[in-house]
């Protein structure tokens, strides 16, 4: 069964400061995966996605992912933290030819001035 | 153009009584998803819709909790003999295909039991 491992509940940066956000996966076949975003008091919307070709995606607002497949990591990363970025994330799996889509428990983003 | 709906964004009921939970997906779009999200937690996949029928029904948490969908469109999410356990938010996301389509979420239906 596939499902989906956000390390850290909360996570605090500076302004300024690398955002790292963790994320496994366990599929028992290359999924697709992806990465949501919930700003306070709106609806979910994609940040990005991999699904083929090329393993490093880039997002909206400067955000991206590496799919690495040996170490079934699918890690969210921007370089410098603005604040407008505090939100909830969440990552994502679905089986390709699936439709069935397994979301992590969410890391809330907290960014400080 | 317009976006998912949900309605109503607010329901509060009392133990024991039903509920009609309400989304209307982007036009066009053929599959239509049912989550939810308790307080803190991640999303739970409760239902799914390619056009009006639902290949899986395995999320939904109980036979208390039924959905249809009408053709391409609206769809409904009813929940009978409501428990306080129920409590969470129902989300309702489109997509125009399967797979390595994206979905697009509304903004929910925060329901309350007391």
């Amino acid at each position: 069964a596939q499902s989906v491992t956000q390390l850290g509940s909360h996570v605090s940066v500076s302004e300024g400061a690398l955002v790292l956000l963790r994320c496994n996966y366990s599929s028992s076949v290359p999924p697709y995966l992806f990465w949501y975003v919930q700003y306070p008091n709106q609806g979910l919307q994609l940040l990005l996605k991999y699904t083929t070709g090329a393993t490093l995606v880039k997002g909206i607002n400067g955000f991206e992912a590496e799919f690495k497949k040996s170490e079934t990591s699918f890690h969210l990363t921007k370089p410098s933290a603005h604040m407008s970025d505090a939100a909830e994330y969440f990552c994502a799996v679905r089986n390709t030819g699936g439709f069935k889509t397994i979301f992590g428990a969410g890391t809330r983003l907290f960014v400080k001035a | 153009g317009a976006g998912v709906s949900q309605s109503p964004s607010n329901k509060v009921t009392e133990k024991g009584k039903d509920v009609e939970l309400r989304c209307d997906p982007i036009s066009g779009h053929t599959a239509l998803y049912w989550y939810r999200q308790r307080l803190g937690q991640g999303l739970e996949f409760l239902i799914y819709f390619q056009g009006n029928s639902a290949p899986d029904k395995s999320g939904l948490p109980s036979d208390r909790f039924s959905a249809e969908r009408t053709g391409e469109s609206v769809s409904t999410l009813t929940i009978q003999r409501t428990q306080q356990e129920d409590s969470a938010v129902y989300l309702c996301a489109s997509s125009a295909g399967t797979a390595s389509y994206e979905q697009y979420f509304g903004p929910g239906t925060r329901l309350t039991v007391t």
